[in-house]
């Protein structure tokens, strides 16, 4: 069975620090970009960041550059995003994406809550 | 950026009925659109990939279409589990972009 599971989400105060992690299972990791998603209270979906399978390419929506910072560890089939300057604006759940046919995330994890508030 | 707009924003609807959701990106994204549905509470799931092609799993009630900036899909008969919100998704180029939204309610 194909399973990604995210954790690391918390309370945080405003311009704390935060890393959130997802580990990949049932497939082979390497092959696979990978993306964050995150859902504020009551809002809809916005992509945060995308990883290639070799982390060779990244790219992150502007309301997270320079403060977000995504990267993976293939040996441990596992994603990172690392968050730092942390604002109330960035309270969201956070979701990991495994990309799939033209870019479709066709396997996503159950989502992890990072607060920020003080 | 592209631009992702869906409408409605919100829908009413019956057990059995017929329901199409569009989406319209602002350029031109060739076949790159997804279409997510969502319950509360839970992740996202895939239903349509490339505008037309249904995801592994997904019963064949739902269909999408379209090319370019303009795309639907369809829910050919509504069932109780379908109650949800919808999401189309550009993945043509980064930002890859979400619409708003479209939920369905029960009628």
């Amino acid at each position: 069975e194909v399973l990604l599971v995210e954790s690391g989400g918390d309370l945080v105060q405003p311009g704390g620090s935060l890393r959130l992690s997802c580990a990949g299972s049932g497939f082979i990791f390497s092959d696979y970009g990978m993306n964050w998603v995150r859902q504020a209270p009551g809002k809809g979906l916005e992509w945060i960041s995308y990883i290639s399978r070799d982390a060779g390419i990244r790219y992150s929506a502007d309301s997270v550059k320079g403060r977000f910072t995504v990267s993976r560890d293939n040996t441990k089939n596992s994603l990172y995003l690392r968050m730092n300057s942390l604002r109330a604006e960035d309270t969201a759940v956070y979701f990991c994406a495994r990309d799939a046919y033209d870019a479709a995330f066709d396997c996503w994890g159950q989502g992890t809550l990072v607060t920020v508030s003080s | 950026d592209i631009q992702m707009t869906q409408s409605p924003s919100s829908l009413s609807a019956s057990v059995g009925d017929r329901v199409t959701i569009t989406c319209r990106a602002s350029q031109s994204i060739s076949n790159y659109l997804n279409w997510y549905q969502q319950e509360p509470g839970k992740a996202p799931n895939l239903l349509i990939y490339s505008a037309s092609n249904l995801q592994s799993g997904v019963p064949s009630r739902f269909s999408g279409s379209g090319s370019g900036t303009d795309f639907t899909l369809t829910i050919s008969s509504l069932q109780p589990e379908d109650f949800a919100t919808y999401y189309c998704q550009q993945s043509y180029s980064s930002p890859r972009s979400f619409g708003q939204g479209t939920r369905l309610e029960i009628k």
